[in-house]
């Protein structure tokens, strides 16, 4: 079956540091990849995707590319502040079969002054 | 526009009894999911509902159940409750497969 796998947290910065959370993947078929953010006390919320192979996505300085070649979509951020602290979900759906998707752990990241 | 709703955002229930959740997607999306949030297990899919029919189920047991209705709001209900049933229960809604979903906050269930 399908699965993600996040690096393990928490991963601790200082602002305007450099972000890389790591998600690999294993499907069975070609799948969208997604990545969330979930803030204190709140659901989920969609922070970028990509839906093909070399696709890249980007929202609020994060990115992150769809690598088929080493399964993987690694989160990105050149500078990050206070404000990016959170816990960030990598996600995997298909197009046909979109209403479930497979979620990883989560990695919290805390961001320090 | 408004997000997607959940009620009650807290409820506190004791072994054995029942509860109904409430999800109210954002106008126009026919899709909604249900997740059970755990910090041992994560994220885990309930169940999916499109057009007033369960499109998809998880690995959850049958007392785990839910209903769509024509005006897309969704509920879930658990019947018989156990103390492993405490949880954020997330609901879902998305406008077209593929695009992912937009997620209300939640409701925080604790079991006693």
């Amino acid at each position: 079956g399908d699965s993600v796998t996040q690096m393990e947290g928490p991963v601790t910065l200082s602002e305007e540091a450099f972000l890389t959370i790591n998600c690999t993947y294993t499907a069975t078929g070609y799948p969208s990849l997604f990545w969330y953010v979930q803030y204190p006390g709140e659901g989920l919320q969609l922070l970028l995707k990509a839906t093909k192979a070399d696709d890249k996505g980007s929202n609020k300085g994060f990115e992150a590319t769809y690598r088929k070649e080493t399964t993987s979509f690694h989160l990105e951020k050149g500078s990050v502040q206070v404000s990016d602290s959170a816990v960030y979900f990598c996600a995997l759906s298909y197009n046909t079969n979109a209403g479930k998707s497979t979620f990883g752990d989560g990695t919290t990241l805390t961001v320090k002054p | 526009k408004a997000g997607v709703t959940q009620t009650p955002r807290y409820l506190i229930k004791t072994r054995g009894q029942q509860v109904t959740l409430s999800c109210s997607p954002i106008s126009g999306h026919r899709s909604v999911s249900w997740y059970q949030q755990t910090p041992g297990q994560g994220l885990q899919f309930l169940f999916e509902y499109f057009s007033e029919t369960q499109r998809n189920k998880g690995n959850f047991p049958g007392r785990f159940s839910g209903r769509q209705f024509s005006n897309s709001r969704s509920e879930m209900n658990v019947s018989t409750l156990e103390l492993g049933d405490s949880a954020l229960y997330l609901c879902a809604s998305s406008l077209q497969q593929g695009n992912g979903y937009t997620f209300g906050s939640g409701t925080r269930l604790t079991v006693v």
